[in-house]
């Protein structure tokens, strides 16, 4: 089944431990991106990677890391978590550069909450 | 600063009625507009999309409008049906980069 997978679905940690949420596709798609969603500001871009060790800054990347090192998977990185950073985070994928590609699907979303 | 904006937090509609979705951009660089549909506990999912180079969209029930120079996107769905009934973002795409709007909440009423 064509998928992207996410890891946790939930989380509860404290200020400044570092975490890392997974995410992979099994569609071979180029395109993959970090997303948060919060009440009032619907889905804002963290970071997006056009292909393998090419990432990027979308609109909101303080405080975040990835890398793509093989193209299925995509994870973000918190290396020192703040409570500003609790949110609903989704990544999701495409096969290619959103002028070619522009549906992309969407992981079920990681519910992260930093104390 | 929002650049894809969605005013209406919330949409009841009849079942078998129209609903219509609405959507306002800032960004005249914005290339495509897209709409995905989000069920709770769930990832968004792609619903239609459209080319700043077309005004209208159609697939089934779901048709996009494109109003380039009010800078304005809507979605029609039509016959609306409770299973419809879920949370509408539009997005648009710029380069590389996607903006969403805050969705719309539609129930569609039996």
């Amino acid at each position: 089944e064509a998928q992207v997978t996410q890891n946790p679905r939930y989380l509860i940690t404290v200020t400044g431990k570092k975490l890392t949420v997974t995410c992979s596709q099994n569609m071979n798609h180029e395109y993959m991106s970090w997303y948060r969603q919060d009440p009032g500001l619907g889905l804002r871009q963290i970071y997006y990677s056009m292909n393998v060790e090419v990432t990027d800054k979308g609109d909101v990347p303080e405080g975040y890391k990835v890398s793509r090192k093989e193209k299925r998977n995509f994870p973000l990185i918190l290396e020192s978590p703040s409570p500003n950073q609790t949110s609903l985070y989704f990544c999701a994928s495409s096969k290619g550069t959103p002028e070619l590609y522009n549906e992309q699907f969407f992981g079920p979303g990681t519910r992260l909450t930093v104390l | 600063d929002q650049q894809v904006k969605q005013n209406s937090p919330s949409l009841s509609v009849q079942e078998g009625r129209i609903s219509i979705l609405n959507c306002d951009y800032t960004n005249s660089m914005f290339d495509y507009f897209l709409w995905y549909k989000k069920y709770p506990a769930e990832g968004p999912t792609f619903l239609i999309s459209i080319s700043s180079i077309k005004d209208k969209n159609e697939d089934g029930r779901f048709t996009v409008f494109l109003n380039k120079s009010a800078k304005h996107l809507s979605l029609h769905i039509v016959p609306s049906q409770p299973g419809d009934s879920a949370v509408y973002f539009c997005a648009a795409s710029a380069g590389n980069q996607f903006y969403f709007g805050t969705g719309t909440s539609l129930t569609v009423i039996p």
